[in-house]
């Protein structure tokens, strides 16, 4: 079955930092997904990402997807506090309505 | 718009009760999604239901179970609770079964399991 893996799994930068976050599949990716979840709360959609090469962005996060489709990347540029969370890739495991998740990236940002 | 809706916020049961969880999915919405997010053991997908129909589910035993209501709302049922049932419980809802990969998530329901 296929798996995701983040890395890494807890990240602490000082407020203004770059930073990146990575996800790595066991298989080719169909779709891949970003979300950004606070402790204990659901998931906020960020990103959605469907073809090799593609690069999307918004505010100041830019997500992209590996030309061999099986590792994708998540940046935020200048952190700001209000970036701190969990962020969570997930893919579309073609089996029926399921998506898999990686473990998840906390990030914390100091101000 | 509303987003997707779910109640109760937090749960505490005991061993062996049973616990209902509601999730309301967006206006529109036909496909809705069950996850648990254990602690340590990430968001695992549980149950999908579509146009009243489960569609798929997870490795989970048959004491999870649910069902899709005819405006699309959902219910999960977890009967003779075990301590390790303890988790977030997350609802997604989807536009319709082709738009799967396009999911909405809730807020969640805390279950704790004493």
């Amino acid at each position: 079955s296929q798996e995701l893996e983040q890395s890494p799994q807890s990240l602490i930068v000082q407020e203004g930092k770059n930073l990146t976050i990575n996800c790595t599949s066991s298989k080719t990716l169909y779709g891949l997904y970003w979300y950004k979840q606070k402790y204990g709360e659901g998931l906020i959609f960020l990103m959605m990402l469907q073809k090799g090469g593609e690069e999307k962005s918004h505010e100041k996060i830019t997500a992209k997807l590996d030309e061999k489709k099986q590792q994708s990347s998540l940046h935020i540029t200048a952190s700001q506090p209000s970036h701190a969370g969990i962020y969570l890739c997930g893919a579309d495991s073609n089996q029926g309505g399921k998506l898999i998740f990686g473990q998840g990236t906390e990030l914390s940002v100091k101000p | 718009e509303a987003g997707v809706t779910q109640s109760p916020t937090h749960l505490i049961k005991t061993r062996g009760q049973q616990a209902t969880l509601r999730c309301s999915p967006i206006s529109g919405h036909t496909s809705v999604y069950w996850y648990q997010q254990a602690l340590g053991l990430g968001l695992q997908f549980l149950l999908w239901y579509d146009e009243g129909e489960e569609r798929n589910r997870g490795n989970f035993p048959p004491r999870f179970s649910g069902r899709q209501f005819p405006n699309y709302s959902s219910e999960l049922n977890v009967n003779a609770l075990e301590l390790e049932d303890s988790a977030l419980y997350l609802c997604a809802s989807s536009y319709d079964r082709d738009t799967y990969n396009e999911q909405f998530f809730g807020p969640g329901t805390r279950l704790t399991v004493l």
